[in-house]
């Protein structure tokens, strides 16, 4: 089975904290992504990896920065928090675009104040 | 344009009862897939069933099955007798292998009563 973990359920920070949301997958993926999720707004993509110190930018990257030092591991950075990036972030991987399913972590529901 | 609608934002049905969650998505491309996701309270999103554009096949698992038309650009999902341990969000999705986007609709909150 895939397992995708995040490294917290819940997070509460302060606006203007840098914020660390981290993501391990066990399944040897190439594909790494994060999204956030906003009732009424559904799933929207912020970055994804293809590789190992790949990135590229979703839908809505501004206030955020990723890095993926090693293949099982992407981490979703927030600068500067602010209270409009309360939210839930989910992690997902995928094998490749052949396979294209992508699995997905519990979600971290963050709250900034 | 792409883009998935699932039109039923909130369905309430009781134990046994079947339901029909409605997917229709919006593609110009002729290669891609169709999923299909179930979001518990406890908010991970679980994978359930992929089909690819070439495949019009329907599909059963167990009390799940999922009927794909191409013709009216549909990809629905039926429970047969519900139970409650069904209640979550789901939410059908499209991917198109040209572009390499997974675009989500908006999600359907199915809610089992017993």
């Amino acid at each position: 089975d895939v397992k995708v973990t995040q490294s917290s359920r819940y997070l509460v920070k302060r606006t203007g904290e840098k914020v660390f949301l981290e993501c391990v997958q066990d399944m040897d993926h190439e594909n790494m992504f994060w999204y956030r999720q906003d009732p009424g707004l559904g799933l929207r993509l912020i970055y994804f990896s293809y590789d190992v110190k790949m990135k590229e930018k979703g839908d809505i990257p501004e206030g955020y920065s990723v890095s993926r030092e090693k293949k099982e591991r992407f981490s979703l950075i927030l600068e500067s928090a602010s209270t409009n990036q309360t939210s839930m972030y989910l992690c997902a991987s995928r094998q490749d675009r052949v396979r294209a399913e992508q699995y997905f972590g519990p979600g971290t529901r963050l709250t900034v104040t | 344009a792409q883009k998935v609608t699932q039109a039923q934002t909130e369905i309430s049905v009781v134990e046994k009862e079947d339901v029909t969650l409605d997917c229709v998505y919006e593609t110009r491309d002729t290669t891609y897939y169709l999923f299909w996701y179930k979001q518990p309270p406890s908010g991970e999103l679980v994978f359930l069933i992929r089909r690819n554009s070439f495949d019009e096949q329907n599909e059963i698992s167990g009390r799940y099955s999922w009927n794909f038309q191409k013709s009216t650009s549909s990809f629905n999902f039926t429970i047969t007798a519900s139970q409650v341990v069904d209640s979550a969000v789901y939410f059908c999705a499209l991917f198109v292998y040209n572009t390499d986007k997974l675009i989500f609709g908006t999600g359907t909150r199915l809610q089992v009563f017993p």
